[in-house]
């Protein structure tokens, strides 16, 4: 029983193009996240929506576009992919608010720009 | 703000030694403490965490962390290190009505026969 999925696992697409990743969690948590990490292996925060209302906006391209149709899903949209968007993409989620802070994550979409 | 330094960037042990990784938290408030192991190609896997109440937690694998008030400390251990443990490792914070968790920049752990 995966706990919180992401698909696709990998991603190569070229300089210019739209693409989407998709999150779904069943732990039936509240609050969840997406976040870029480098090449360095740095982790940072890019959105984060509670019962579908963003709570969380980091100074992100708003070539990026978060969706969430509903709080099991949380997808990520991006436009005219640039080089510098190669990266890996995790997905988390978390309980109740104010009830517990650790965040559980998905296996990671590793995205190429070519 | 806060932020979560690990002075180690790579630490090399040998297989069955004992293990420590340094994290040294700054945040006024009293900080909610994680560490979270990354296999390669895999996600971030919870491996224990530091609320309040007994300063040493015990965490899943083996591992144990000792929260360090005085010393802003948050240090992981385990007593011996198995091959399976090579790994990024990752210490996290965050407190009370805080919706972000603050990651450190991960320290690399190898292990040697």
């Amino acid at each position: 029983d995966t706990a919180v999925s992401q698909t696709p696992k990998y991603l190569v697409t070229q300089m210019g193009n739209d693409k989407s990743i998709k999150c779904e969690q069943n732990l039936g948590h509240d609050t969840m996240y997406w976040y870029k990490q480098d090449s360095k292996k740095f982790l940072k925060i890019m959105f984060s929506y509670n019962n579908k209302e963003l709570i969380i906006n980091e100074t992100v391209p708003n070539r990026f576009s978060p969706k969430s149709p509903d709080k099991a899903h949380l997808n990520l949209h991006i436009n005219s992919l640039e080089l510098g968007d190669s990266a890996v993409y995790f997905c988390a989620s978390r309980g109740g608010r104010g009830l517990t802070y650790e965040q559980y994550f998905g296996p990671g979409t590793r995205l190429t720009v070519t | 703000a806060q932020s979560v330094t690990q002075p180690d960037i790579h630490i090399t042990v040998s297989e069955g030694a004992s293990l420590e990784l340094r994290c040294n938290y700054s945040y006024g408030a009293t900080p909610y403490l994680f560490w979270y192991v990354q296999s390669p190609g895999q996600g971030l896997q919870l491996l224990l965490k530091y609320f309040s109440g007994d300063t040493l937690v015990q965490g899943i694998k083996g591992f144990e962390a000792e929260f360090k008030r005085s010393q802003s400390s948050f240090n992981l251990r385990k007593p011996s290190v198995h091959w399976s443990d090579a790994a990024e490792y990752f210490c996290a914070v965050t407190n009370f009505g805080n919706e972000k968790l603050t990651f450190g920049t991960g320290t690399r752990l190898t292990i040697i026969p």
